[in-house]
């Protein structure tokens, strides 16, 4: 696609439901983050998938947060439980290889995000 | 402490103002240098990049990098109401996948 897609775009939930958050990178993309920003914390790195393996996952708060990608593509981040501290915009982000070059090819491209509140 | 410090602001300037938006960062390892402008309800987008050191331009922007006091810096001559959002400065290790975020400043640029 032309840009990152995410959905949905906003999701209220009750404490201790589960939730799923979708994103589409953009087509040939091998690199997909999920970051998490909360109001004045700026963007914390959640989870890194290079094709459809995760090599770091060490941003995850907890194991109620799990994430998957499928055909190199299509990625889902999963909270299970939700709890109001989850409340946030969750920002999912693509690039063409991991790494970084100066020829700026790597540059990670932001979806508008998924704002979750949770009551 | 967080990898990479930024003042949240708010910062109000009036229109033709220069602006300077400023970061520190504490992990010497870091190699490039960036800096994304988030529009509300809109995900970040980059607005300029440097490796290492120097000074970069690019039209009313201006990114500065001083390796030996691990300072950022961005600077916006003669300042538009379209300016008017958050800037977030972040950095990445060469060859590195993370790349670690400020907390972001709201600039308000005033007509």
């Amino acid at each position: 696609g032309a840009g990152v897609s995410q959905s949905p775009s906003n999701k209220v939930t009750e404490k201790g439901k589960d939730v799923e958050l979708r994103c589409d990178p953009i087509s040939g993309h091998t690199a997909l983050y999920w970051y998490r920003q909360s109001l004045g914390q700026g963007l914390e790195f959640l989870i890194y998938f290079q094709g459809n393996s995760a090599p770091d996952k060490s941003g995850l708060p907890s194991d109620r947060f799990s994430a998957e990608r499928t055909g190199g593509s299509v990625s889902t981040l999963t909270i299970q439980r939700t709890q109001q501290e989850d409340s946030a915009v969750y920002l999912c982000a693509s690039s063409l290889a991991p790494g970084f070059s100066d020829s700026g090819a790597n540059v990670l491209t932001f979806g508008a995000g998924s704002r979750l509140t949770v009551l | 402490q967080k990898e990479v410090e930024q003042d949240p602001g708010p910062l109000s300037v009036p229109e033709g103002a220069i602006v300077s938006l400023n970061c520190t960062y504490s992990n010497s390892a870091f190699q490039y240098f960036m800096w994304y402008r988030q529009y509300s309800r809109k995900g970040p987008e980059l607005l300029m990049y440097t490796y290492s050191s120097g000074n970069k331009e690019d039209g009313r922007f201006t990114a500065q990098v001083d390796k030996s006091s691990k300072y950022i810096s961005l600077f916006i001559r003669d300042s538009q109401p379209s300016d008017s959002a958050t800037y977030l400065c972040a950095a990445r290790v060469t060859g590195g996948f993370k790349t670690i975020f400020g907390a972001g400043t709201r600039l308000f640029v005033k007509a």
